[in-house]
């Protein structure tokens, strides 16, 4: 297996511009997490979907900030208008859904925003 | 209060020496733990699920206490290749199976 697959591995933007990252999960895997890392706040949980449903997204920043997944193979993290502040790695996650169960992490997104 | 809280560190020590990390978390509904590895500009990996009798692999330790909500992790004869963040996670099966990170402790092994 290819593992989480994650794109772009780099986005520089200017502010104000939309930013739209992208995943894959493992395949069979039926939970996806959507993580953001700083140096300031360490890994911060945005949101995570169950069988392709939105079960939590309360660390959503703000309404700048939405994830969807379509489908059981990928998911969209968006950030409209993008800020300096969003700068910062993007991880997405993906794992099976019993009780015992780790995730495993694509390479992540790193965001700068200018 | 961070639902999971850990020592941020750094530790450093020398290589052998022995080096131990805490962690505790605030949600007594936990389910599942795990302590996972972080090197510099990569993503995290797992390195041990913890278990309620607790569990060992190699070097590696990891307790739980779950009267006291608490994790720990020991590393025995540290390598200088165990340089690395180390976070401790826990599950939360009554949210849906929420996934939650600790800000993680680094570690330096030296010469």
């Amino acid at each position: 297996d290819a593992g989480v697959i994650q794109s772009p591995r780099h986005e520089v933007t200017e502010m104000g511009q939309e930013v739209t990252l992208r995943c894959k999960p493992i395949s069979g895997h039926n939970s996806l997490f959507w993580y953001r890392q700083t140096m300031m706040r360490g890994l911060e949980l945005l949101i995570y979907f169950n069988n392709n449903v939105p079960i939590d997204d309360s660390g959503m920043p703000e309404d700048r900030f939405s994830a969807k997944m379509p489908n059981a193979s990928f998911s969209t993290l968006k950030i409209q208008p993008s800020e300096p502040r969003d700068s910062a790695v993007y991880f997405c996650a993906s794992s099976l859904g019993g009780p015992v169960t780790e995730a495993f992490f694509g390479q992540g997104t790193r965001l700068t925003v200018v | 209060r961070k639902e999971v809280e850990q020592d941020p560190g750094p530790f450093n020590v020398p290589e052998g020496a022995t080096v131990a990390f805490n962690c505790t978390y605030s949600n007594s509904a936990s389910q599942s733990f795990f302590w996972y590895r972080q090197d510099c500009r990569k993503e995290p990996k797992l390195l041990m699920s913890v278990y309620s009798s607790g569990n060992e692999d190699g070097r590696f330790t990891a307790q739980l206490n779950r009267a006291s909500q608490y994790i720990s992790l020991l590393i025995r004869d540290s390598k200088l290749s165990d340089s690395a963040t180390y976070l401790c996670v826990v599950r939360l099966y009554n949210q849906g199976g929420k996934l939650i990170f600790g800000q993680g402790t680094e570690l330096s092994v030296k010469p």
